[in-house]
């Protein structure tokens, strides 16, 4: 059983449509991490939040913390947009704990 | 700004070859990881290092050696790789202080094949 779920697994959306990828988590966690990874590519870090709301250009973070859910929304998406999208958390003792991931293709 | 710097980036070993990956960090960061990640799997720890001088296992540690040769550096070697190895690993470091919440930053990744 993993601690942190994932969905979709995989999700194509045409270019400029609103996108929801949602990850719950079964553990007590002190954040969770949202985390991209493109073909081929190394992992960046996208959002750390323990509470609340977090917007960075056109990704928007949230965390319901006492139903142990957070979702991902990308705004407008675009084909740069194509990657697979991560859900992290990190406990006490600094490990983190990572879900299977959410492949995004957005189509031109 | 080099952040985590993994090497190398592709790798073909026969069965029974050894070899190390290297990873170097330029944060000042405690803790240092290392990771898998197969298809339709999460990343999977092999080994941390929560400090200089310190090592654990993590979920998957078998045919897997680490060495924390300072502060900066921390290798995994595999001493006789198997088909089973063949995987991307990814390195990564936090700045590891009990009660701050710690953000993660990966190296770029090394892909490697076992035949």
């Amino acid at each position: 059983k993993n601690e942190v779920e994932q969905s979709p697994q995989n999700l194509t959306a045409q270019e400029g449509e609103f996108i929801t990828i949602n990850c719950s988590y079964s553990v007590g966690i002190s954040a969770l991490h949202w985390l991209q990874q493109h073909p081929g590519g190394g992992i960046v870090s996208l959002f750390m939040l323990s509470s609340g709301k977090k917007k960075h250009g056109r990704l928007i973070a949230t965390i319901n913390i006492q139903e142990k859910h957070s979702s991902l929304h990308i705004t407008a998406s675009h084909p740069r947009d194509s990657a697979v999208y991560i859900c992290a958390v990190s406990r006490t003792g600094n490990q983190f704990y990572f879900g299977t991931g959410t492949s995004l293709t957005v189509i031109p | 700004n080099a952040g985590v710097t993994q090497t190398p980036k592709f790798q073909v070993l026969k069965t029974g070859q050894s070899m190390t990956l290297q990873c170097a960090q330029d944060m000042n960061h405690n803790s240092m990881y290392w990771y898998r990640q197969d298809p339709g799997m999460g990343l999977r720890l092999i080994y941390y290092s929560a400090s200089e001088g310190t090592t654990d296992k993590g979920e998957v540690p078998n045919g897997y050696n680490v060495s924390r040769l300072n502060k900066r550096e921390f290798s995994l070697r595999l001493e006789s790789a198997a088909p089973s190895q063949t995987s991307v690993y990814f390195c990564a470091s936090s700045e590891a202080r009990v009660g701050w919440n710690t953000e993660a930053f990966f190296g770029q990744g090394t892909r490697l094949t076992v035949v």
